[in-house]
């Protein structure tokens, strides 16, 4: 089946550093990649849509400046958190759609993040 | 804009079934899908059905939907220990771009 990873699993960061999670699909090609948010106990929220080639289409209330996507080719799309502040603390989960593939979005096993 | 709703927490015994509801309100959803997480980890596609079917059934996993109630199942027949997770539904919509709204979860434990 579809694999999506991302890496790092877990980063700890000091406040004011930025850090870039990176989402691959591996054995497919992926025109779109989502990124999530999910808080502890929480459901996922979407952040951003990013499809390849192009800018990223952000959810309202989702900093674009502060959450750099992007989606240089079908196989990766980075996120990147500018500035961390300990609020940006979370569970960053990505999701792939396959080129051609239908209704299915395959998930990477997402990444926490914890900024001190 | 788009509301999907569920209970909580569902405890049931090993062996059981177990039967997780989800409520939408938008009535332009074209599949509807459920996710399994287990802690500390992403999400797991489980099955989905097209929005005309009413019910789809995956070896333990029976999915019934209900259109006209904008109602959603997913019963899991003979539930484990290994079944023990978070259980979320997820909707697309028409003119959605494929993207998937989420449900607020629901946490299955299951009792020895």
């Amino acid at each position: 089946g579809a694999v999506v990873s991302q890496h790092p699993s877990r980063v700890i960061c000091k406040s004011g550093t930025s850090v870039k999670i990176e989402c691959r699909s591996l054995d497919f090609q992926a025109t779109t990649m989502f990124w999530y948010r999910q808080f502890p106990k929480q459901s996922l929220m979407l952040m951003a849509t990013s499809n390849e080639g192009s800018k990223a289409t952000y959810e309202q209330g989702v900093e674009k400046d502060k959450f750099l996507i992007n989606h240089a080719s079908l196989t990766l799309s980075t996120l990147t958190v500018t500035s961390a502040h300990p609020e940006d603390s979370s569970f960053y989960i990505c999701s792939a759609h396959a080129a051609g593939g239908g209704e299915t979005q395959y998930f990477g096993p997402g990444t926490r993040l914890l900024v001190l | 804009g788009e509301d999907v709703e569920q209970s909580l927490f569902l405890s049931v015994r090993e062996g059981d079934s177990s039967v997780i509801n989800c409520t939408y309100t938008d009535s332009s959803s074209t599949y509807l899908y459920w996710y399994k997480q287990e802690p500390g980890a992403g999400l797991q596609l489980l099955t989905y059905i097209f929005s005309n079917m009413d019910m789809k059934q995956d070896q333990r996993l029976t999915v019934l939907l209900n259109k006209k109630d904008k109602h959603l199942s997913l019963r899991i027949a003979d539930t484990q220990t290994g079944d023990s997770a978070i259980y979320f539904c997820a909707e697309t919509i028409t003119g959605g771009g494929n993207k998937l709204t989420f449900g607020t979860g629901t946490q299955l434990k299951v009792e020895l």
